[in-house]
């Protein structure tokens, strides 16, 4: 079945440093791809997406490419900061209803 | 404000006490559905609906009811709550999934303690 697999947490990184979380994916067809964002003691919130191959999204200095060939969908930014300190999901959803599969989140620890 | 609420937020119950989680969005969503949180293991899905009076099962639906009689409202009934479904629970929802990709909206999650 579907599936999808984080690198483990936590990851600790100093405020301005760059950030990779990486993530990789098993599905059947075109899935489409998600990051979601977990602040403290908060529900999810959408980070960015991407549709196809190839695809960018991009939010709040977040980025990330939907690359078919190494089936994978990899988080970056430039320059973190502390309030960037929460837990990331990569998400996949199949073109079948509204099911999403996550994986078992990254935990991001950004000291100052 | 759109958004999608639960209660209650933390609760503690003991083994077989029947509970309900309730989970109500304002946003006209067709679809809605229940995630547990577990360490190490993401959040995997309960329950879900693709619309009022379609439910189906996700992937650990045992031990778990929901009925969907209003578009706006998904209970999770846990009839004989047992420790191991300990966990954070969040309810989503999100619009016509069928006809695209959209963003699901959560809930800011209720974290159940079954002693």
């Amino acid at each position: 079945g579907d599936s999808v697999t984080q690198m483990e947490g936590p990851v600790t990184l100093s405020e301005e440093a760059f950030l990779t979380i990486n993530c990789t994916y098993t599905a059947t067809g075109y899935p489409s791809l998600f990051w979601y964002v977990q602040y403290p003691g908060e529900g999810l919130q959408l980070l960015l997406k991407a549709t196809k191959a190839d695809d960018k999204g991009s939010n709040k200095g977040f980025e990330a490419t939907y690359r078919k060939e190494t089936t994978s969908f990899h988080l970056e930014k430039g320059s973190v900061q502390v309030s960037d300190s929460a837990v990331y999901f990569c998400a996949l959803k199949n073109n079948q209803g509204g099911k999403l599969i996550f994986g078992q989140g990254t935990e991001l620890s950004v000291k100052p | 404000e759109a958004q999608v609420t639960q209660n209650p937020r933390y609760l503690i119950t003991v083994t077989g006490k029947k509970l309900t989680v309730t989970c109500s969005q304002n946003m006209n969503h067709e679809y809605m559905s229940w995630y547990r949180q577990d360490p190490g293991l993401g959040l995997r899905q309960i329950y879900y609906s693709m619309n009022v009076e379609v439910t189906d099962k996700g992937d650990v639906p045992e031990g778990y009811k929901v009925s969907r009689k209003e578009k706006r409202n998904f209970p999770l009934i846990l009839e004989s709550p047992s420790p191991n479904q300990t966990s954070l629970y969040f309810c989503a929802s999100s619009p016509r999934p069928a006809l695209g990709v959209y963003e699901q909206y959560f809930g800011p999650g209720t974290r159940l303690t079954v002693t």
